[in-house]
């Protein structure tokens, strides 16, 4: 079975400051890692996966296997950054490939 | 817009009552999955389909609980005699094969009084 875990439901920073979303993950075989964003209104969008290796946005997020992590992160928080951010995994490889989802973090950035 | 698409956005049933919502994913994508997501918590896999094949169900889909996919194009989910339990947001996403991106749509609010 996998599980997600998201600790902080919600993170509130000033604008400009770092930024960091934790996730952590439970899965004895090999996971694939996503970050999805749902700002207000609108719907759930991918923003990152740990294959693609690459920032969108300004944030990015690296696979820690020894410590089952795969936190957000940006250096520099900006207003519109203000959302609903969840992570998942699914197996790689595919299989069913259905997403498990954590219970998501709230980021506000506050001027 | 070529994203997914869901009908009705918003339902509001009393219970017992049965409802159905549609999907209709993007166009070339040959998988199709269903998701429930209550207050509080991330979006929880229901159902999949690869074309109009239903590959695996969770266990959270009970009997009363059921999806198609006809042709391998759009897809309802129908929830029979419901309960004040099923009040949620359902998501439907596609994806192009399996390891591609799961794009969402905007989800169907269900309220059962």
């Amino acid at each position: 079975a996998q599980r997600v875990t998201q600790p902080e439901k919600l993170l509130s920073v000033f604008k400009g400051a770092p930024v960091e979303l934790k996730c952590n993950y439970s899965y004895s075989g090999s996971p694939e890692l996503f970050w999805y964003v749902q700002y207000s209104r609108q719907r759930l969008q991918l923003l990152l996966r740990h294959i693609s290796r690459e920032s969108i946005k300004g944030f990015t997020a690296d696979l820690n296997k020894g410590e089952t992590s795969f936190h957000l992160k940006k250096p520099f928080a900006q207003e519109e950054d203000s959302a609903m951010y969840y992570c998942a995994l699914r197996p790689l490889g595919g299989g069913g490939n259905k997403l498990t989802f954590g219970t998501g973090t709230q980021l506000k950035v506050e001027l | 817009d070529t994203g997914v698409s869901q009908n009705p956005r918003h339902k509001i049933t009393k219970r017992g009552q049965n409802v159905t919502f549609r999907c209709d994913p993007i166009s070339e994508h040959n998988r199709l999955y269903w998701y429930r997501q209550t207050l509080g918590q991330g979006p929880e896999f229901l159902t999949y389909f690869q074309n109009e094949a239903q590959l695996e169900k969770s266990r959270l889909l009970s009997d009363r609980f059921s999806a198609e996919r006809p042709k391998g194009s759009f897809s309802t989910l129908e929830i029979q005699r419901t309960e004040q339990g099923d009040s949620a947001m359902y998501l439907c996403a596609s994806s192009l094969n399996s390891g591609g991106t799961q794009y969402f749509g905007p989800g169907t609010r269900l309220l059962v009084l």
